[in-house]
């Protein structure tokens, strides 16, 4: 099949601690895998992206590595700040015309 | 850039009245998507256009939804009689031909009561 599954959340975590949101992926190819962030009352944002196997996407201290052999992109940040606080999206590529397929997200809230 | 602009930002009406909900994409993107996004259902993909020709219009929940593309740098999502169970925030989002991420708009947020 093509789907995207991440881990449910809410994943509450206190500031500057580590930040792991797992998602993996069916595909019979490798798509690009994205991760999108979305904050309260906003649209979504692309957060980073990886394009082949073993590519590393960053951004914002946030990192995910395209696993090919465990079919998953996992999302990781060092230390989260409150401002972290979103929903975060994993999605493939699928298709042609940019066609993506989301996960369901992950409700990320860190507290002081 | 000014990204992909909706309008409008929020809209609240009555059940059985016609909602129209607009979308302008990023200019030189030739590929546009409406979305739905609820607690219940997530975020869903009602259909999308490639260079103004709609693809796939299978995620369109029932023939009260209608979508067009008039030209490039336009589109509309229709749902008339609108339904309670339609509320729900709805985003466009475009692409270009490469490099395949979509940028989202802000959404409309709307509310059938």
């Amino acid at each position: 099949g093509n789907s995207v599954t991440q881990m449910e959340g809410p994943v509450t975590l206190s500031e500057e601690a580590f930040l792991t949101i797992n998602c993996t992926y069916t595909a019979t190819g490798y798509p690009s895998l994205f991760w999108y962030v979305q904050y309260p009352g906003e649209g979504l944002q692309l957060l980073l992206k990886a394009t082949k196997a073993d590519d590393k996407g960053s951004n914002k201290g946030f990192e995910a590595t395209y696993r090919k052999e465990t079919t998953s992109f996992h999302l990781e940040k060092g230390s989260v700040q409150v401002s972290d606080s979103a929903v975060y999206f994993c999605a493939r590529a699928f298709g042609g015309y940019n066609k993506l397929i989301f996960g369901a997200g992950t409700r990320l809230a860190v507290h002081p | 850039d000014a990204g992909v602009i909706q309008s409008p930002r929020h809209e609240v009406t009555e059940m059985g009245q016609e909602v129209t909900l607009r979308c302008k994409p990023i200019s030189g993107h030739n590929s546009l998507f409406w979305y739905r996004q609820t607690m219940m259902r997530g975020l869903e993909l009602l259909i999308y256009f490639n260079n103004n020709v709609p693809i796939d219009d299978s995620g369109m929940p029932e023939d009260r939804f209608s979508a067009k593309m008039p030209n490039a740098s336009f589109s509309t999502l229709k749902i008339q009689p609108s339904e309670p169970r339609d509320s729900a925030v709805y985003f466009c989002a475009s692409s270009t031909k490469t490099g395949n991420e979509q940028f989202f708009g802000p959404g409309t947020r709307l509310t059938v009561l």
